[in-house]
């Protein structure tokens, strides 16, 4: 089945830095890898995603590029904020055939620091 | 994006009693997911529920441990039942909503003492 490394485990810029967050999937099928945000007592927020069929895609501060070829999907967030601190978790999912919905497998989180 | 309701936010619970958590979306879903998420780690699948049917479970979660029940396409319930301080964990509700992301409840921190 679907793995998803997800690295680091804890980062730590100062504020107006660009901090960036490296996913690695082992499916090759895996066709699409949301990431999402969470704050701490609160759900995770889809933040940004990318299609098998993209190779970039950005909003504002963010953006996140994908690699099929090596099998690796990145978070970039520039000019960070202290607001920009929180556990960021990516996942890689693919359709599934019965039920045509996506099943996600998630990476194991980064907490991200952002030094004032 | 759907808005989700999850109840209850927190609760403390005695090993060996069963805790029962609700989620309420705002619009009508077809699909409705629960998670658990240990403490400082990531988001593992529990199990689909399925409107009118027994919920799909995941490798390693077994319906008497976590029951589900979904009447309708706005509902659901988890039930942690006989529980241990191994169980102690944030269990978040999930739904894939019209825009065919997924949205998540705020989550039920629960700790078993």
């Amino acid at each position: 089945g679907e793995n998803v490394e997800q690295h680091p485990s804890t980062l730590s810029v100062q504020e107006g830095d660009s901090a960036v967050i490296k996913c690695t999937y082992s499916d090759s099928a895996s066709n699409y890898f949301p990431w999402y945000k969470q704050e701490l007592g609160k759900g995770p927020q889809l933040i940004i995603d990318i299609r098998s069929n993209v190779g970039e895609k950005k909003d504002q501060r963010i953006a996140v590029t994908l690699n099929k070829t090596a099998k690796h999907f990145s978070l970039h967030i520039t000019e960070t904020q202290p607001e920009d601190s929180a556990v960021y978790f990516c996942a890689a999912s693919k359709a599934e055939r019965a039920s045509g919905t996506y099943k996600y497998i998630f990476g194991t989180g980064t907490r991200l620091k952002v030094l004032a | 994006s759907a808005v989700i309701s999850q109840k209850p936010s927190r609760d403390i619970c005695q090993r060996g009693t069963s805790l029962t958590i609700q989620c309420q979306v705002d619009s009508q879903v077809t699909m409705m997911f629960w998670y658990r998420q240990q403490p400082g780690q990531s988001l593992t699948l529990i199990a689909t529920a399925n409107q009118g049917s027994e919920a799909t479970y995941e490798s390693g979660f077994v319906i008497d441990k976590f029951p589900i029940s979904r009447p309708n396409l706005t509902f659901s319930t988890l039930t942690v039942s006989n529980m241990s301080p191994e169980d102690s964990s944030i269990y978040l509700c999930s739904v894939l909503d019209r825009t065919g992301g997924y949205t998540f409840g705020s989550g039920t921190r629960l700790t078993v003492v």
